[in-house]
């Protein structure tokens, strides 16, 4: 079944902590998205790749780092450094085509506590 | 930069009657315009996109958009609106090229009333 999967659905990290958000997909899509969601703000990019080993800064990347060692994976490290962290962040994917739709994971949803 | 514009938090439609969702953009060349439906707690699910060609797209479960370049503007439309329609919904737009990352709208709530 080809998807996108996100893990865990729901995190809970204390103040202070690095928190590790797991992304894979099996679409054989060389991009890859992360963004956050808050209510009423609409999707906001924090960093996206368009290839293995190489990823670029969104809008909001400032306490956030990635890595794409991958095709298949693109981690999200959620580091101390982001002030406000808790959020809904959805993955996503697409093919390197400027027109392409991107498919979404179901999200993970950071609660710090 | 580019931008897009949801000018309604809200837009609240009797069951069986048509809906519009607008959606207006700001993009530097020829726009890729998407749109995107989200169910609560959910990841976001395609609807349709425009990229060139007939300014009138048809998507899925009946959507449909126009594209109308002189008002940069991609609103969504259903003819007739069902209780199971009412969602989160995101217009997202990106320049003409790469994958770069979509920018997205704010959002537009849809409550269809039985």
């Amino acid at each position: 079944d080809g998807g996108i999967t996100q893990s865990p659905k729901y995190l809970f990290r204390k103040e202070g902590q690095n928190v590790t958000l797991s992304c894979e997909q099996n679409l054989n899509h060389d991009a890859m998205y992360w963004y956050r969601q808050d209510p009423g703000q609409g999707l906001r990019l924090i960093y996206y790749s368009q290839i293995v080993n190489d990823f670029q800064k969104g809008d909001i990347a400032e306490g956030y780092s990635v890595s794409r060692e991958k095709k298949e994976s693109f981690p999200l490290t959620v580091t101390s450094a982001q002030k406000n962290p808790t959020a809904f962040y959805l993955c996503a994917s697409s093919t390197n085509v400027g027109g392409a739709e991107a498919f979404f994971g179901q999200g993970t949803r950071l609660t710090v506590v | 930069a580019q931008s897009v514009a949801q000018p309604e938090d809200q837009v609240n439609v009797a069951e069986g009657n048509p809906l519009t969702v607008k959606c207006t953009y700001s993009v530097s060349g020829n726009p890729y315009l998407f749109w995107y439906v989200q169910y609560p707690n959910r990841g976001l699910q395609f609807l349709l996109k425009y990229i060139t060609g007939d300014n009138l797209v048809k998507g899925s479960y009946g959507f449909e958009a126009e594209f109308n370049k002189s008002q940069t503007s991609f609103h969504l439309k259903k003819p007739s609106a069902l209780v199971s329609d009412s969602a989160l919904y995101f217009c997202a737009v990106r320049a003409g090229g790469g994958a770069d990352g979509l920018t997205f709208g704010k959002g537009t709530h849809l409550i269809i009333q039985p």
